[in-house]
């Protein structure tokens, strides 16, 4: 059945650098890709999202990356901030309302 | 856009006892609804999935059921609630773009 593979499963980083969370995914067709960041105790917020005919898009420090080819797309978080830690999620979608995820990263950004 | 509300935000329960949390969504018709669960420091499993009032698909089997008794009311039960119940339950529907979804708040169970 469909997977989507995340990695790291924690990354800790220090204030300041950059953070990059990896996704692979297995359904060809899937044409769209969230990403979502949950804070504890808290439901998942969708933060940015990418469609299938894009290969990159950007808002302010975060970018999300995709290569169809490789059926690869990764997060990058620029100048990280203590408030960038959480849980991020990647998800896949194949045009239809199931969404596959991945496992989640825990980001820790030390200050 | 739309909100999605539930409760209660916690439960402590013992074992053996009924369940039923509630969500309901503002701010959209027809939507796709979903119950998840998620273990302490684990992944989203999803429970169940509601395309329309009455219609529920179970994911997994389990001791949970789901009902969808109006358009943007989705409730999830148990007759007899088991220790591995315990987790954080989150309920989600499709936005107005219909790939997206959007999560409430959740509600954490501890079964004892």
């Amino acid at each position: 059945g469909e997977n989507v593979e995340q990695h790291p499963s924690t990354l800790s980083v220090q204030e300041g650098d950059s953070a990059v969370i990896k996704c692979t995914y297995s359904d060809s067709a899937s044409n769209y890709f969230p990403w979502y960041k949950q804070e504890l105790g808290k439901g998942p917020q969708l933060i940015i999202d990418i469609r299938s005919n894009v290969g990159e898009k950007k808002d302010q420090r975060i970018a999300v990356t995709l290569n169809k080819t490789a059926k690869h797309f990764s997060l990058h978080i620029t100048e990280t901030q203590p408030e960038d830690s959480a849980v991020y999620f990647c998800a896949a979608i194949t045009g239809g309302f199931k969404t596959i995820f991945g496992a989640g990263t825990r980001l820790f950004v030390k200050a | 856009s739309q909100t999605i509300h539930q409760w209660p935000a916690t439960l402590v329960q013992p074992v053996g006892s009924p369940l039923s949390l509630e969500c309901t969504v503002e701010g959209t018709s027809n939507p796709n609804l979903y119950w998840y669960r998620q273990a302490a420091g684990r992944g989203l499993q999803l429970l169940f999935y509601s395309v329309g009032i009455g219609q529920i698909s179970s994911e997994v089997p389990q001791n949970l059921s789901a009902s969808r008794p109006q358009d943007r009311q989705f409730i999830l039960s148990s007759k007899k609630l088991l220790l591995s119940d315990s987790g954080f339950y989150l309920c989600a529907c499709h936005g107005p773009i219909a790939e997206t979804q959007y999560f409430g708040p959740g509600t954490r169970l501890l079964v004892l």
